[in-house]
């Protein structure tokens, strides 16, 4: 079973920009996967930060931004900032109507 | 603004049922895929299941299908998870969500904790 990938964790500076991918464990992601990003600070529900590749949800800043990096889907957030210290997650469509998220990333911010 | 609310989590026994609803606002309802992620305690997210717009078409993860079954009354803008011969790992916080990630994005309710546990 092809499973998600993400770095367990990172570390930006601030005002520093850092790119998080998610990949397979077998195979390569495309636009064809669908790919969002979400992030998540403890003890709240998620929030939508990229979908289906690089479009950014309502509200989110262009601060960051999605995008294919070789056979990987990337978040890129340039310009971190402290509130954005939280979980990372990536989803990806498998096919069949089947989506898998990745283990997700924690950014330490410092 | 998109407006989701989950309800009926609670405790219950290992091999006991549960049903989860979640009641839809601000959103034509019935023209919207909707899932269901849940979160197992200091675990990532995991996607559950999917059903389509219609009712038509439902597909689940491995780890919840034959127990799990999503359903929907688009007269009540209502999405339902029906769980089954529950275990212990199925102990999770229930997100459910609009599920468009491929052309409008996903929204997320606030999420109802599970607990299965003797």
């Amino acid at each position: 079973q092809t499973v998600v990938t993400q770095e367990p964790s990172f570390s930006v500076s601030p005002g520093g920009t850092v790119t998080l991918t998610c990949g397979l464990s077998s195979g390569s992601i495309s636009t064809s996967y669908y790919p969002s990003w979400f992030q998540q600070t403890p003890g709240q529900a998620p929030r939508t930060l990229i979908y289906s590749t690089n479009t950014r949800s309502s509200g989110v800043p262009d601060r960051f931004s999605g995008s294919i990096l070789g056979n990987k889907a990337a978040l890129t957030i340039t310009g971190a900032q402290a509130d954005d210290e939280s979980h990372y997650y990536c989803v990806v469509y498998m096919g069949s109507g089947i989506w898998v998220f990745g283990g997700g990333t924690k950014l330490t911010v410092l | 603004e998109v407006q989701l609310l989950e309800s009926g989590g609670g405790l219950v026994q290992p091999g006991g049922s549960l049903r989860l609803s979640c009641a839809a606002s601000g959103l034509t309802f019935s023209r919207n895929d909707m899932s269901w992620v849940r979160q197992a305690p200091g675990k990532g997210l995991e996607w559950v299941s999917v059903i389509s717009g219609s009712g038509g078409s439902a597909y689940y993860a491995d780890s919840v299908k034959g127990r799990f079954t999503i359903s929907r009354d688009n007269s009540k803008n209502t999405l339902y998870l029906q769980m089954n011969s529950l275990r212990a790992e199925d102990t999770a916080v229930y997100y459910c969500a609009k599920w468009v990630p491929a052309v409008q994005g996903v929204s997320w309710g606030q999420g109802t904790l599970v607990t299965v546990s003797s």
